[in-house]
């Protein structure tokens, strides 16, 4: 069982409406991570957090907005979405930061529908 | 030329098979290679790492050939409960670092 813990497992939203994904680790990890997912793809790395720091972001819309509050919370703003941005989105996380090679935790992910 | 390539599968294979899972990469300097699993609608689970002198985990055996820049996977005695997409993982260096790099992921499929 994973030890990331995602919030809420599902979500229906419009696309005028603003709402989160929050993501939540105990386990001392440094880094945390967004990853974005469509049917039959692999994840897509949209954010990468090193020791609470935006290290990378791949070119994300800023219709998202990524928030590390501590070490251990990681959340995702969502602000005016489209019916593409729907996806699986997955938080993960890792002992430390960059140029490690530490292996990466995934959360169960939260389902996003945007109607 | 993508920077992991994978079979593309979907393998379809009766329970007791032997399947192998073959992945190249691009990026000579790439450090860090994974096998994650993911089943249908779950999130990616790390299988195993890939070790430069070749790893196994019971029925599961992974090679890494860093000269030919490739990756294989090995599943012997193939179990209903092992079907699932397989994902090969590259990790990035430097400032990349923190970037896993999938592959498209290739089916597995065990039938009785």
């Amino acid at each position: 069982d994973t030890e990331v813990t995602q919030t809420p497992k599902h979500l229906v939203m419009g696309m005028t409406n603003k709402k989160s994904l929050k993501c939540e680790q105990h386990m001392g990890h440094r880094a945390m991570y967004w990853y974005k997912q469509k049917a039959k793809k692999p994840p897509e790395l949209m954010f990468v957090y090193s020791y609470e720091k935006l290290s990378i972001n791949e070119s994300v819309p800023s219709r998202f907005s990524p928030e590390c509050p501590n070490s251990s919370l990681l959340n995702l703003h969502l602000h005016a979405l489209q019916p593409e941005d729907s996806a699986l989105y997955l938080c993960a996380s890792s002992r430390e930061g960059l140029a490690s090679g530490n292996t990466i935790y995934f959360g169960e992910g939260s389902w996003l529908t945007v109607v | 030329r993508k920077e992991v390539e994978q079979d593309p599968g979907p393998f379809n294979v009766p329970e007791g098979a032997t399947v192998a899972f073959n992945c190249t990469y691009s990026n000579s300097a790439s450090q860090s290679f994974f096998w994650y699993r993911q089943d249908c609608r779950k999130e990616p689970k790390l299988l195993m790492s890939v070790y430069s002198s070749g790893n196994e985990d019971g029925r599961f055996t992974a090679q890494l050939n860093r000269a030919s820049q490739y990756i294989s996977l090995l599943i012997r005695d193939s179990k209903l409960s092992d079907s699932a997409t397989y994902l090969c993982v590259v990790k990035g260096f430097g400032n990349q670092g923190g970037k896993l790099i999938f592959g498209q992921g290739t089916e597995l499929s065990v039938k009785p």
